[in-house]
């Protein structure tokens, strides 16, 4: 059974560029969550998506948005980037039941120069 | 004061040890536990997920739950050089009963382990 698998895995983005990062979860899998990893501030919550619904969303600027399409595929966007922003940013799927166990794909790294 | 506090470390142990990993939380709504190990520029890792109080073992990891005192502990036996990683508690939101795909995560311990 294949995992969660984000594309692209490393990237390099200039101050005020948008960008676009994409995550298949595991088949059968309905809710999509993303999660950025910085050394200063650890795992943060952005959003979770569930059935094409953003069902949580945690305490980020608007520039950061999401989407889920309705194969369970979603994407995040950042616009007007900023150098703050150069993370790791992580997708999380499960089967959105309660209870069920949350796995995690290898994540993208960004950079903004 | 943060819902999940994880000891950093560094925690350096040498092979074959018994490494004991904590976090505690203070809110009382958390239901399921859940311990996670990222090695470095990799995603983290499901190791173990436990609900109940009580001890859950897989090979050489038990995970320890104790709701009461809002303290959950992984163990790890005789560990190993490839056992070094951060090892990441978290806990999902909770939501009138029903858990959702939010996390909530400790600062994650960095373990190493030497030959």
């Amino acid at each position: 059974k294949a995992g969660v698998t984000q594309t692209p895995r490393y990237l390099i983005k200039t101050r005020g560029q948008q960008v676009t990062l994409s995550c298949s979860p595991i088949s059968g899998h309905r809710s999509v969550s993303w999660y950025q990893q910085t050394p200063g501030q650890g795992l943060q919550f952005l959003f979770e998506y569930f059935s094409e619904t953003q069902r949580n969303k945690g305490n980020f600027p608007g520039r950061f948005s999401g989407r889920q399409f309705s194969n369970s595929r979603s994407e995040m966007n950042v616009s007007t980037l900023e150098l703050g922003d150069s993370a790791l940013y992580l997708c999380a799927s499960s089967s959105g039941a309660s209870g069920n166990t949350i796995y995690f794909g290898e994540g993208s790294w960004l950079t903004v120069v | 004061q943060k819902e999940v506090e994880q000891d950093p470390g560094p925690l350096s142990v040498p092979e074959g040890a018994i490494v004991s990993l904590n976090c505690t939380y203070s809110n009382s709504a958390f239901q399921y536990f859940m311990w996670y190990r990222q090695y470095s520029r990799k995603g983290p890792e499901l190791l173990m997920y436990t609900y109940s109080s009580g001890n859950k073992e897989d090979g050489r990891f038990t995970a320890q739950v104790d709701k009461s005192s809002k303290y959950i502990s992984l163990f790890i036996r005789d560990s190993q050089p490839s056992d070094s990683a951060t090892y990441l508690c978290a806990m999902p939101l909770m939501d009138g009963g029903t858990s959702y795909g939010k996390l909530t995560f400790g600062q994650g311990t960095i373990l190493t382990v030497h030959p």
